[in-house]
C-alpha cells in the first residue's frame, strides 16, 4: 500500500492563480482530511469528509473547496491563491470515526503564494 | 487555540536525561487523547494512544490527569532521535466527529 499520496511536494502560485493539491488514499478509509501548518501555528483543520459524498469544514476554510466524489480521493482546491495561503498542508485520513481514529498522514505540500 | 494548550518550549535536554511536557484541554468531554510526533518538515506520526487514565510504551509514558483537565508526556533516558515537535490531540466524543484539533507543539532537542 502506498498510503496517504499527496501532490505536488512543491508548489509556488502568484496571487490569484488557482490549483488543486491532490490527496489519494489506498486503504479504504472513511475519513479524510486537511490540515494547515504554520510557523508557531501548529495544525489547523481546514475541511474534512466523514465518507465519499460527505463534507465538512474545520476551523479555517475560508478560501478553500474541498470535494469528496470517491472514497480515494479528497482534493483540495485554491479557487483565488492568497498570499495568506502560504503554507505547508496536509493530507490524512483515518479508518472510522470509533476507537481507532489513528491519523495517517501523506508527507505534505508546501505552498508559497508571491 | 485555546482549546489545546502546550508549552511550545523549546525543550533542552542532554542524552540520557527524563523530560516531561504536559498538554491541557478545555473541553471536559474528551475522552481519548493522542500524542503525534513530528520531525522537521515531515508529516506527524502517532507516538501513544490515551484512552483511560494512561499508557507506556517503552521510555515513553502518558499520564492523564481528568481533573486538571491535562495529559503529559514523559520521556526517560532521552536519545538524540527524540529530537522532534510533540503535539496532543484530544478526541471529543460529545461533539461533531472527525473534528481533531492539534496543540501547537512541543518542541524538543536532546543533545550530546
Amino acid at each position: 500500500n502506498a498510503g496517504v499520496t499527496q501532490t505536488p511536494k512543491f508548489q509556488v502560485l502568484k496571487t490569484g492563480q488557482s490549483m488543486t493539491l491532490q490527496c489519494a488514499q489506498d486503504m479504504n478509509h472513511e475519513y479524510m482530511s486537511w490540515y494547515r501548518q504554520d510557523p508557531g501555528m501548529g495544525l489547523r483543520l481546514i475541511h474534512y469528509s466523514v465518507g465519499a459524498g460527505i463534507t465538512d469544514q474545520g476551523e479555517v476554510p475560508n478560501g478553500y473547496n474541498v470535494s469528496r466524489s470517491t472514497t480515494e480521493d479528497f482534493p483540495l482546491r485554491l479557487l483565488s491563491a492568497a498570499p495568506s495561503q502560504t503554507s505547508v498542508y496536509f493530507c490524512a485520513s483515518s479508518p472510522g470515526l470509533g476507537a481507532n481514529e489513528k491519523l495517517f498522514f501523506g508527507s505534505g505540500t508546501q505552498l508559497s503564494v508571491l | 487555540r485555546k482549546e489545546v494548550e502546550q508549552d511550545p518550549g523549546p525543550f533542552n535536554v542532554p542524552e540520557g536525561a527524563t523530560v516531561a511536557f504536559n498538554c491541557t484541554y478545555s473541553n471536559s468531554a474528551s475522552q481519548s487523547f493522542f500524542w503525534y510526533r513530528q520531525d522537521c518538515r515531515k508529516e506527524p506520526k502517532l507516538l501513544m494512544s490515551v484512552y483511560s487514565s494512561g499508557n507506556e510504551d517503552g521510555r515513553f509514558t502518558a499520564q492523564l490527569n481528568r481533573a486538571s483537565q491535562y495529559i503529559s508526556l514523559l520521556i526517560r533516558d532521552s536519545k538524540l532521535s527524540d529530537s522532534a515537535t510533540y503535539l496532543c490531540v484530544p478526541l471529543d466524543r460529545g461533539s461533531t466527529l472527525g473534528r481533531l484539533y492539534f496543540g501547537r507543539g512541543t518542541q524538543l532537542t536532546v543533545w550530546p
